[in-house]
């Protein structure tokens, strides 16, 4: 069965660091990008990026692009997403999900689904 | 950029009616296009996936068909649990720098 589990809620302060992770199980780990979607509260849903974790090529949409790093230890199976310094904006549901390629360019369907970590950013 | 437009924003309907969603792309992209349903508090769920395919284990009266620009999403047969927003999503095959849009989505619950 194919499970992505992902780290525990998590209350920062603004300007602190987080890393947060999605552990894939019951599939080939390496042979499907792991994408991260942002969904403020209240709000849809907005992609931020998804990385290869077969040899970390990662793609960023330009709305993330410098804001959060995303990378992946496929030694354990797991994806991260992280930033440097949190802002109060940045409080949020952050999902992972596997995403399937379709050749070439073609990033189509997101069918696994982590549970979701909500990351909260208060002084 | 491609843009989603989804409407209506939210509906309300009776257990057993046909529920239509509509999703339109600002260009075309040909049946680059997913359904996803999200329940209240829960994580979003893959339902329709290439404009008008169903995803292994989701319910047949959950259906989807377009092409181009102009994508429909139905329930053919209103449930209580079908409560969720859904969220249509393109996707392409070209070299773009953003590779998905989701719309805004459709808030579904029961009159």
């Amino acid at each position: 069965e194919v499970q992505l589990v992902q780290s525990g809620a998590e209350v920062k302060k603004p300007g602190e660091s987080l890393k947060i992770s999605c552990k894939g199980s019951g599939y080939s780990f390496t042979s499907y990008w792991i994408g991260w979607v942002r969904q403020m509260p209240g709000k849809g849903l907005e992609w931020m990026g998804i990385i290869y974790p077969g040899d970390s090529d990662t793609r960023y949409s330009p709305s993330f692009q410098g804001q959060v790093t995303i990378s992946a230890d496929k030694s354990i199976s797991t994806a991260y997403l992280q930033w440097s310094s949190l802002k109060a904006s940045d409080t949020a549901m952050y999902y992972c999900a596997r995403v399937v390629y379709c050749g070439g360019d073609c990033y189509s369907r997101w069918d696994y689904w982590g549970q979701g970590t909500l990351v909260t950013v208060s002084s | 950029d491609i843009q989603m437009t989804q409407s209506p924003s939210s509906l309300s309907a009776s257990v057993g009616d046909r529920v239509t969603i509509t999703c339109q792309a600002s260009q075309d992209i040909s049946n680059y296009l997913n359904w996803y349903q999200q329940k209240p508090g829960k994580a979003p769920k893959l339902l329709i996936y290439d404009a008008s395919n169903l995803e292994t284990g989701v319910p047949s009266r959950f259906s989807g068909s377009g092409s181009g620009t102009d994508f429909t999403f139905t329930i053919s047969s209103l449930q209580p649990e079908d409560i969720a927003t859904y969220y249509c999503q393109q996707y392409d095959n070209l070299p773009r720098v953003e590779l998905f849009t989701f719309g805004p989505g459709t808030k579904v619950d029961i009159k």
